[in-house]
């Protein structure tokens, strides 16, 4: 089973700043199969990003995702108020199986 | 458009069955994959079963041998049949559509309870 790890577990910016979101796998994830979502309260995920890099249906250009093996990376260039929520990255391989990262809880400084 | 409802949660005591449901819209399940992720009170999101479109099914080693899940293409449904549950199934439970390895749609869940 492939493990995914998030760091940070808890990112405090302001709206306007970079956010940058790890993802890190504990064996190689084809990139095709590297996804990320986001999570506020109350609600189900949305899909944000899939393989890897290629933005959801109605996703702003804000959202981007890179990496690639074992690292993979969601960056927020610019912050709006909406973007604070928690955020999951998740992998398939070919078991099938399906995994999470623990989530990075972007909040408001 | 395309939509999920999920319905059948509720409280049950541990050792009990519940079956949930999750009907689709805008899409046949039929053909589509479909998928059901749980979320702990406070926690991550855990991935749990997969139907593909030819019946076959996969689960998480936290479920294999107590849950079951199935569908019903006349009714473009997705059932989730919880056996033996434990205080640990506690949570919201999702249905979701696969698509090449990811969820690009998802219902607003329905939370069990398992305790006494």
């Amino acid at each position: 089973e492939i493990v995914l790890t998030q760091s940070p577990g808890t990112l405090s910016l302001s709206p306007g700043e970079r956010a940058t979101l790890s993802c890190r796998a504990s064996q190689s994830v084809s990139s095709s199969y590297l996804a990320w979502y986001q999570q506020k309260p109350g609600q189900p995920p949305r899909l944000l990003i899939y393989g890897a890099s290629t933005r959801a249906a109605g996703i702003p250009d804000r959202f981007s995702g890179s990496g690639s093996g074992t690292d993979f990376t969601l960056t927020i260039s610019r912050l709006e108020p909406e973007d604070f929520a928690v955020y999951y990255c998740q992998q398939y391989d070919s078991l099938p199986s399906y995994s999470f990262g623990q989530g990075t809880k972007l909040e408001i400084k | 458009e395309v939509q999920l409802v999920e319905s059948g949660g509720g409280l049950v005591q541990p050792g009990g069955s519940l079956r949930l449901s999750c009907v689709a819209s805008g899409f046949s399940v039929k053909t589509t994959y479909m998928t059901w992720v749980r979320q702990a009170p406070g926690k991550g999101l855990e991935w749990v079963s997969i139907i593909h479109n030819n019946g076959n099914t996969y689960y998480a080693d936290s479920v294999r041998g107590r849950f079951t899940t199935s569908k019903d293409k006349s009714k473009n449904t997705v059932y989730f049949q919880m056996n033996s549950v434990r205080p640990e199934d506690t949570g919201v439970y999702y249905c979701a559509k696969e698509l090449s390895g990811r969820f690009d749609c998802w219902g607003q869940g329905t939370l069990v309870i398992v305790s006494s």
